[in-house]
């Protein structure tokens, strides 16, 4: 059975930490890797990682994958109290259409 | 770009009734649309996964005669839940792919309360 496993389940941090969030998987037939931020709706989508060591980023926000180590990290650099959100990690584990296995999600919350 | 609108976003309603919840891709075309449950603090789980044109595939455990699928054209797909009842309640989110490979995009969820 494929497995995402997300760490922490939740943290609190002041506005300007930096923070690290971890997620680790096991699936067969890996695709991609997709981490999502849901906040009071659905979640919005914030990078597919395909390859290994490659760094994605947009603004703040950047995250790697490491293929070999079944692990991604989701990086936000001087965080706001609008980055609270939970963050969820999926995996298109590339069975039947393609379907997503999401993790349980980190609540990263920013306090001022 | 990549925008999947759903509609209803709210919906309070009598046990026994069957509510209709859309979800369109506004700016394109959607091959594979998904139906996840949301229970609270908890992440989505997906329901079934359909395909433009052809029959849902149901995950285990979901009844295809409760939760009826349709995916009649590549931007709309509807999921209707039939004669609803309080243990239904829950948030129900849509998904749109254009093709395999591509990232899902999410509509904003319809929270179901049956009372």
């Amino acid at each position: 059975e494929d497995k995402v496993v997300q760490s922490p389940l939740s943290l609190v941090v002041h506005e300007g930490d930096t923070v690290t969030l971890n997620c680790s998987y096991e699936v067969t037939n890996f695709r991609s890797l997709l981490w999502y931020k849901q906040e009071k709706k659905a979640p919005t989508f914030l990078f597919m990682l395909t390859s290994s060591g490659i760094e994605k980023k947009s603004g703040r926000l950047s995250s790697i994958l490491d293929k070999k180590e079944l692990f991604s990290i989701l990086n936000i650099t001087a965080t706001q109290t609008g980055d609270s959100a939970v963050y969820l990690c999926a995996v298109d584990s590339g069975a039947g259409s393609y379907q997503l296995t999401f993790g349980k999600g980190t609540k990263l919350s920013v306090i001022p | 770009g990549a925008v999947v609108s759903q509609h209803p976003s709210r919906v309070i309603c009598k046990s026994g009734t069957s509510v209709k919840i859309e979800c369109r891709s506004l700016d394109f075309q959607a091959t594979t649309m998904f139906w996840y449950r949301q229970f609270p603090k908890q992440s989505l789980m997906l329901m079934a996964t359909s395909n433009e044109g052809s029959k849902a595939t149901y995950e285990q455990g979901v009844e295809k005669d409760k939760f009826l699928i349709n995916h009649a054209s590549l931007t709309l797909s509807t999921l209707t839940v039939t004669s609803a009842h309080p243990e239904d309640s829950s948030f129900y989110i849509c998904s749109a792919r254009s093709s395999v490979g591509q990232p899902q995009h999410f509509g904003d969820g319809t929270r179901l309360s049956i009372l």
